[in-house]
């Protein structure tokens, strides 16, 4: 069993919806929160970051984690067609220097 | 403009061969990252380096080795006993240990094809 666990997708949803993007982890000890967004052909962009559990709001980006469920999730509002990536979550542990990723969910957002 | 710098874009491998990619920061980061990313698979970790002159071995680092002579260059070497190289190549940076962020910071990637 992976570490991180994140569906693959695709994932297809209407301009102007509210997606929901999840990933779940087995180890306890994570206690940072980190998703990406990577464009086709392109390094991963760091869209939030957040530490133990709770809510953290971005502009149309709301990160949430749930530690007790070990369960974050991403939720993007008046989804756009320029929102049309792979996200990847990732997580690592206080003073460790490793993050362990998800294997990305390829989102579309269709006009 | 501060960030990460990766080159070259796209790499031919052939046979026997071994290639080195090249990075570069100038965010004044400690630490340095190199992941594959494969189709379906996210990103695996090859080496890390949080100093200049130290370097750690990832999840995958048969076949790779590493350098790092100064703080702002982490290059790679794919040598001829990684027998799957085909992938897209990515280097990351953190700021150093006296902060408490855990984020990395991305390069734009290499994608290595053998030919």
């Amino acid at each position: 069993q992976k570490e991180v666990e994140q569906d693959p997708g695709p994932l297809s949803v209407p301009e102007g919806a509210i997606v929901s993007l999840n990933c779940t982890y087995s180890n306890s000890a994570f206690q940072y929160f980190m998703w990406y967004r990577q464009y086709s052909r392109k390094g991963p962009e760091l869209l939030m970051y957040t530490y133990s559990s709770g809510n953290k709001e971005d502009g149309r980006f709301t990160a949430q984690v749930d530690k007790s469920s070990k369960y974050i999730s991403l939720f993007i509002r008046d989804s756009q067609p320029s929102d049309s990536a792979t996200y990847l979550c990732a997580m690592s542990i206080y003073g460790n220097e490793k993050l362990t990723f998800g294997t990305g969910t390829r989102l579309t957002i269709i006009p | 403009d501060g960030g990460i710098t990766q080159s070259p874009k796209y790499l031919f491998r052939k046979e026997g061969q071994n290639v080195t990619l090249s990075c570069e920061q100038n965010l004044n980061h400690d630490a340095m990252y190199w992941y594959r990313q494969d189709p379906g698979q996210g990103l695996r970790l090859i080496y890390y380096s949080q100093i200049v002159n130290d370097f750690q071995k990832g999840d995958i680092a048969e076949g790779y080795s590493v350098s790092r002579e100064k703080k702002e260059s982490f290059p790679l070497t794919v040598t001829s006993a990684q027998k799957n190289p085909t992938a897209f190549y990515l280097c990351a940076s953190r700021p150093g240990p006296t902060t408490y962020q855990e984020t990395q910071y991305f390069g734009p990637g290499t994608r290595l094809l053998v030919l």
